[in-house]
């Protein structure tokens, strides 16, 4: 079945850094992708739909120049977290769209970033 | 706007008991829905999904769903559950807005079942 990786699994940085999470379609090649946060014992809030060569859509209330998203090829989908704050600290998840469109959306294993 | 909701936060069954996770949906036009099932620290993993045909769709370890239209219901079932089907499950609509099909899930309900 269609795979989709995410890295890192798990980070932890310093307030103020930047962080960057990858989302990889690895068998197959996806146009787009999109990034959802969970925070504990939620469900997941879609943050932006990612699609390749093109400007990612943001979804109400969410800071762009904050949570920049770049996806440079139809496997590669890219979060950078800038200038991170503790209350970044959540459960990031990506998924992409199958192009044979008979499911919907293949998950990532998620990253868990903690920033102290 | 779609929505989608599962009233239950945790549902409790004993093993060998059959299951029930509860949706109801709220949406314009033709309902496109889904269950995920999602394992601590992953993401989300593809049970089953109703786009149109018969209303028991069969998915994924045994798992089923009724599309029930007249009460806007999309309840997930199993004849005898496991220990091992202990998650949290994720009842989703598809939404097109912003010029994409997007997934609006649900809030989750926590499956827990017994020996």
């Amino acid at each position: 079945g269609a795979v989709v990786s995410q890295h890192p699994s798990r980070v932890i940085c310093k307030s103020g850094t930047s962080v960057k999470i990858e989302c990889r379609s690895l068998d197959f090649q996806a146009t787009t992708m999109f990034w959802y946060r969970q925070f504990p014992k939620q469900s997941l809030m879609l943050m932006a739909t990612s699609n390749e060569g093109s400007k990612a859509t943001y979804e109400q209330g969410v800071e762009k120049d904050k949570f920049l998203i770049n996806h440079a090829s139809l496997t590669l989908s890219t979060l950078t977290v800038t200038s991170a704050h503790p209350e970044d600290s959540s459960f990031y998840i990506c998924s992409a769209r199958h192009p044979d469109g008979v499911n919907e959306q293949f998950f990532g294993p998620g990253t868990r970033l903690t920033v102290l | 706007a779609q929505s989608v909701a599962q009233p239950e936060d945790q549902v409790n069954v004993a093993e060998g008991n059959p299951l029930t996770v509860k949706c109801t949906y709220s949406v314009s036009g033709n309902p496109y829905l889904f269950w995920y099932v999602q394992y601590p620290n992953r993401g989300l993993q593809f049970l089953l999904k109703y786009i149109t045909g018969d209303n028991l769709v069969k998915g994924s370890y045994g798992f089923e769903a009724e599309f029930n239209k007249s009460q806007t219901s999309f309840h997930l079932k199993k004849p005898s559950a496991l220990v091992s089907d202990s998650a949290l499950y994720f009842c989703a609509v598809r939404s097109f807005s912003g010029g994409y099909n997007k997934l609006i899930f649900g809030a989750g309900t926590r499956l827990a079942v017994h020996p």
